[in-house]
């Protein structure tokens, strides 16, 4: 069981090239999320979805684009990489029941740096 | 809108207690939950109150206070493995959670 899983772990891209980030969970939960950090703030959600096939803006969806196809899958996508979106990006995960004690588990964050 | 303040740094002894106090603004309100997260590594979940009081886990308990829309972490018996920077963070209607800024701790020896 490896929880959530996140590729790649590091990763330098020029300003206008593009990416995608890969995030897998096998706890078959229906919520996921991404997030991102940046020094001395806390993490903020870019998107999110609640289940297969479904996904939403959060607060800084900006410049960001995801996708739902399999329920154990979220990828984030970068079109067109600007040097504001140098983070770490996290996923995270949720099965959205416990009657509201919700728990999230996060991936091992993805360090991306935008020249 | 959310929002959620939180001091940016606290520092104690090993051994003694720490209280990190964390206040929100929110339109709707679930609960407020608790994330410890050590330099380089990913948040994991501490705990999380729904309703008001104290709950407690180990030697970490936390408080909530939905009248006065604040609640604290309170870290009892400090171990150098405490340092780290602790989130309170509230959640939306699809579980979807906003952070604050969060609380660098440092214990000292």
């Amino acid at each position: 069981n490896a929880g959530v899983t996140q590729t790649p772990k590091f990763r330098v891209l020029k300003t206008g090239q593009s990416m995608t980030l890969l995030c897998a969970q096998d706890m078959n939960h229906e919520y996921m999320y991404w997030y991102r950090q940046d020094p001395g703030m806390g993490l903020r959600l870019i998107h999110y979805s609640v289940g297969e096939g479904t996904t939403a803006k959060g607060e800084v969806p900006d410049g960001y684009n995801v996708s739902r196809l399999k329920k154990q899958n979220f990828l984030l996508g970068l079109e067109s990489a600007a040097p504001s979106q140098t983070s770490v990006y996290f996923c995270a995960s949720s099965d959205g029941t416990s009657g509201g004690r919700e728990t999230q588990y996060f991936g091992p964050g993805t360090r991306l740096l935008v020249l | 809108g959310q929002s959620l303040e939180q001091p940016s740094e606290v520092t104690a002894v090993e051994g003694a207690i720490v209280q990190i106090n964390c206040t929100y603004q929110t339109s709707g309100f679930y609960g407020l939950s608790w994330y410890q997260q050590h330099d380089g590594g990913a948040p994991t979940f501490l705990s999380y109150n729904a309703l008001d009081g104290l709950e407690e886990t180990g030697r970490f308990s936390s408080f909530l206070s939905r009248s006065d829309s604040y609640g604290y972490l309170l870290l009892q018996e400090l171990q150098m493995k405490d340092s780290a920077s602790y989130f309170c963070a509230v959640p939306g209607s699809a579980r979807q959670l906003t952070f604050g800024s969060g609380t660098q701790l440092t214990v000292l020896p």
